[in-house]
């Protein structure tokens, strides 16, 4: 069964490093989202992406995040310089929905990544 | 500002008993999701909720929505101890694609 794979499965860094943190979707996916998730606390949305650009964004995907498909199978987050506060477990997800532009479709349903835990020192 | 509330937040009980879920949302919404995530593990999909009064069964498990009232419940029917782990909720809102999670509720089924 197709499955959303995710490298590397726990990065360790230092405050102030840059991270990439990489995402291989479904192939047939073409909505494409990042989330986070702090020990033991809820699921954070940070963005969505269709269509080779950001789709949504939410307050913590600032300046310091990017996303990127630089191929047809990858799916990357970078973020610029890591803080304390950006250690958690990083999940993509990817799906069939097509998002705004497409209707809603109701097999909808986002398959998520095993995650990459992100620590940073 | 979309807000999802979920309750109870932790929920412990005795197999084969029944009980339910709620998450609630404070604004219009495309679709309702619910998610089930086991200790140290991804998410796993369980329902996506489109319309009104809609209403999808998988095993004990059974989720509905109710746009007017904006809540969904899941129903957990003869728990077994296998359905322990941390179900989520969370709200695509309508006018984008921002999804908001519940703080998810915490269920622990006593053999």
């Amino acid at each position: 069964e197709p499955e959303v794979t995710q490298t590397p499965s726990h990065q360790v860094t230092q405050m102030g490093q840059e991270v990439i943190l990489r995402c291989v979707p479904i192939s047939n996916h073409l909505y494409f989202y990042w989330y986070r998730q702090i020990l033991g606390q809820k699921v954070e949305f940070l963005v969505s992406f269709y269509n080779n650009e950001i789709s949504e964004k939410s307050e913590i995907f600032d300046d310091q995040f990017s996303v990127e498909r630089p191929d047809g199978s990858n799916f990357t987050l970078k973020i610029r310089s890591t803080k304390l506060e950006d250690s958690a477990m990083y999940f993509c997800a990817s799906s069939v929905y097509t998002g705004l532009a497409g209707g809603l479709v109701d097999t909808d349903t986002q398959y998520f990544g095993p995650g990459t835990r992100l620590t940073v020192l | 500002e979309l807000k999802v509330e979920q309750n109870p937040l932790f929920l412990s009980m005795q197999e084969g008993k029944n009980y339910t879920i709620y998450c609630n949302y404070s604004t219009t919404s495309d679709r309702l999701y619910w998610y089930r995530q086991d200790p140290g593990k991804s998410l796993e999909s369980l329902f996506v909720l489109l319309s009104n009064g809609a209403v999808k069964q998988e095993g004990r498990l059974m989720a509905s929505l109710d746009t007017k009232a904006r809540l969904s419940t899941l129903h957990i029917t003869a728990a077994v101890h296998d359905l322990s782990a941390t179900y989520f909720c969370a709200v695509d809102r309508d006018r984008d694609d921002k999804i908001i999670f519940g703080k998810g509720t915490r269920l622990h089924i006593l053999p």
